[in-house]
């Protein structure tokens, strides 16, 4: 059983480009949410879907978007890649309100 | 002040320390406690929840305390693979609820 799946890995983006991360949650999992983990802090929440719509979203501003698919699969949109979006970016989830969430093993973004 | 505070660490105990860490939270209405575990560079993997009567899972304790809103998480004769970032998170019994996360307390266990 696949837990969660992120794509791609690793990327590497100029400063003004946008990039498209893609998440398959864990089988039986119906909620995606999004974290930006910069280094030496913790996670941070950017957003959280549930049933194709956007249910809660963090401090980020309007550059970051998302979507859920009908199969739960999800996407993070960036667009004008500032230098500061520099990050690991974890997508993470869950199969009920009130459980812990797994996570993928994240995408690493660099822009440049 | 941050939603969720941890200990600012970093810890160093040798191998057979019982070692503790504290996190408080801020939102009174939070509902969902968990410890995570985070390697160097690797993904956060749920560690335990924590619930209101406290939980123990092997060397693990971990407890609640709604009235001071802060969780712990106790490590009984640590091991060397227990170091790592040790993540508080706090969150929300709905599906429109955000969990958060405290910015982790890293823990080095030496022979």
């Amino acid at each position: 059983d696949a837990g969660v799946t992120q794509s791609p890995t690793h990327l590497i983006k100029t400063r003004g480009q946008q990039v498209t991360l893609r998440c398959s949650p864990k089988s039986g999992h119906d909620t995606v949410s999004w974290y930006q983990q910069a280094l030496g802090q913790g996670p941070q929440f950017i957003f959280q879907y549930y049933e194709e719509e956007e249910r809660q979203r963090g401090n980020f501003p309007d550059r970051f978007s998302g979507h859920q698919f009908p199969n739960y699969s999800s996407e993070l949109n960036v667009n004008a890649l500032l230098l500061g979006d520099s990050a690991l970016y974890l997508c993470a989830s869950r199969e009920t309100a009130g459980d812990g969430y797994t996570f993928g093993s994240g995408t690493r973004l660099t822009v440049v | 002040r941050k939603e969720v505070e941890q200990d600012p660490g970093p810890f160093n105990v040798p191998e057979g320390a019982t070692v503790a860490f504290n996190c408080t939270y801020s939102n009174s209405a939070s509902q969902s406690f968990f410890w995570y575990r985070q390697d160097c560079r690797k993904e956060p993997k749920l560690l335990m929840s924590v619930y209101s009567s406290g939980n123990e899972d092997g060397r693990f304790t971990a407890q609640l305390n709604r009235a001071s809103q802060y969780i712990s998480l106790l490590i009984r004769d640590s091991k060397l693979s227990d170091s790592a970032t040790y993540l508080c998170v706090v969150g929300y019994n709905t599906n429109a609820g955000k969990s958060t996360f405290g910015d982790g307390t890293t823990l080095t266990v030496k022979p």
